[in-house]
């Protein structure tokens, strides 16, 4: 599997923007970028996913550089409920295996 | 719509002893997975089914570990014998697993909280 790379950890303020980023150097061309988050004392939550376009939804945006080597996590507004470990995750196409690294701790601070 | 169920919450167990989990995951999902979570990092994929049969099991320790899934629903995880280094928190989870990125996505259940001592 590609690996990707994060900070081990970032602070924001509640209400601030948050960009969580995410290095994948060695993405390859059928691989899709997944971004799961882990509240304390949780199972780990699907956030969003994309191949090549930025994506939206309800929780998060999805940035991905145009040379796919790097992505960023958008939070447009930090909740205390945000508060949480994010993974970047690479899914390569037509295979479902999910493999966490560290992920990035995220504090919010009131 | 009902999420991944796994029991029990927790688990005190002395080593040596053996210890089960058992998975019941979100109806329909073909695929089925269970992780291994130590303190501190992130999880660790042990084995992981496409309905009942065993889709990528190469870091489970199949020495003290094994997993079924019969009739390609629920699961249950046994260690036997338990160490102390088998202390984590272990996830199951469950996904549609067809073959299109969306139905990837993977719910995962609260997890079972397991100590050796």
């Amino acid at each position: 599997d590609a690996k990707t790379t994060q900070p081990n950890s970032m602070e924001s303020n509640e209400e601030e923007p948050v960009h969580l980023p995410c290095n994948h150097s060695t993405i390859s061309g059928t691989d899709y970028i997944h971004w799961y988050r882990q509240l304390p004392s949780q199972g780990p939550e699907y956030v969003i996913h994309g191949l090549t376009s930025n994506v939206n939804n309800r929780m998060a945006s999805l940035a991905i550089a145009e040379d796919r080597k790097s992505s960023t996590l958008i939070l447009h507004r930090a909740t205390l409920r945000d508060a949480a470990v994010y993974y970047c995750i690479l899914i390569q196409r037509g295979y479902s295996t999910l493999t966490f690294g560290k992920g990035t701790m995220l504090l919010v601070s009131p | 719509e009902a999420g991944v169920a796994q029991s029990p919450r927790y688990k005190i167990i002395e080593k040596r002893q053996s210890v089960a989990f058992w998975c019941n995951p979100i109806s329909g999902h073909a695929t089925l997975y269970w992780y291994q979570q130590i303190l501190g990092q992130g999880p660790k994929l042990l084995i992981q089914f496409q309905n009942n049969g065993v889709v990528d099991d190469s870091q489970l320790p199949k020495d003290r570990f094994s997993a079924e899934r019969l009739k390609g629903v629920d699961s249950t995880l046994k260690i036997q014998p338990a160490k102390l280094e088998d202390s984590a928190v272990y996830l199951c989870a469950s996904s549609l697993g067809r073959r299109t990125v969306k139905n990837t996505e993977a719910f995962f259940g609260q997890g079972t909280r397991l100590t050796v001592v």
